[in-house]
């Protein structure tokens, strides 16, 4: 399996209060990704990263932030969770080229009260 | 922009039954399509690729799935399913367009195989 982790699995937040959520990867990987998956929306990309300091907006990036100082970690940030920011958020990693597979973490799931 | 829809939020199936996904792409560059398969409780694995060359890809589990230009289509197929296949299934594009990859997915299709 690839070497993605994802930090926490789990956790509750109160609206207004910030939230990081960690992707690590031990694969060196170029591209990472973050997504949400809600019932009836599949998968929708958040941000994603192409490089070190390289990153890009999803579909979905209103009221996320993401930063990746380092190749193995990317991070997400919810500046002021709200509770329609309940979710299970997904990090995925890929290689370098346009047809590579990609892997993913086992999710975190976020609610926010 | 490249984007994937897939026609059917939930397929109920008999076991040993044959079972069609169906997914449809739109890009204006040249694709490479993905199905991912996620079971409860958990992150999504690779079923199959489609790259370039034969339109009949093999994946894993006894899946497969048909690339087709002229319909923009990549409908994954299995011939006899098994109870263990009740999962969601994810179809996925990336596209050939400048410095970034995105990789896009579909709103899934739940399969649910029953005796």
């Amino acid at each position: 399996d690839a070497g993605i982790t994802q930090s926490p699995r789990h956790k509750v937040t109160e609206t207004g209060t910030p939230v990081t959520l960690r992707c690590h990867q031990t694969e060196n990987h170029r591209y990472m990704y973050w997504y949400r998956q809600d019932p009836g929306h599949g998968l929708r990309l958040i941000h994603y990263s192409y490089g070190v300091k390289d990153t890009d907006k999803g579909e979905v990036s209103d009221g996320y932030s993401v930063s990746r100082s380092k190749t193995e970690d990317f991070l997400l940030t919810l500046e002021s969770a709200t509770s329609s920011q309940t979710s299970v958020y997904f990090c995925a990693i890929r290689p370098t080229g346009w047809n590579t597979e990609a892997f993913f973490g086992q999710g975190t799931r976020l609610t926010v009260v | 922009a490249q984007s994937v829809t897939q026609l059917d939020s939930q397929v109920p199936v008999f076991e040993e039954a044959p079972v069609e996904l169906r997914c449809n792409y739109s890009s204006s560059v040249s694709v490479y399509l993905f199905w991912y398969v996620q079971y409860p409780n958990q992150g999504l694995q690779l079923l199959l690729k489609y790259l370039s060359g034969s339109t009949l890809v093999k994946g894993i589990n006894g899946f497969e799935a048909e690339f087709n230009k002229s319909q923009t289509s990549f409908h994954l197929r299995k011939p006899s399913v098994h109870i263990s296949d009740t999962a969601e299934y994810f179809c996925a594009v990336t596209a050939n367009t400048g410095t970034a990859s995105k990789l896009t997915f579909g709103t899934g299709t739940r399969l649910q195989v029953t005796l």
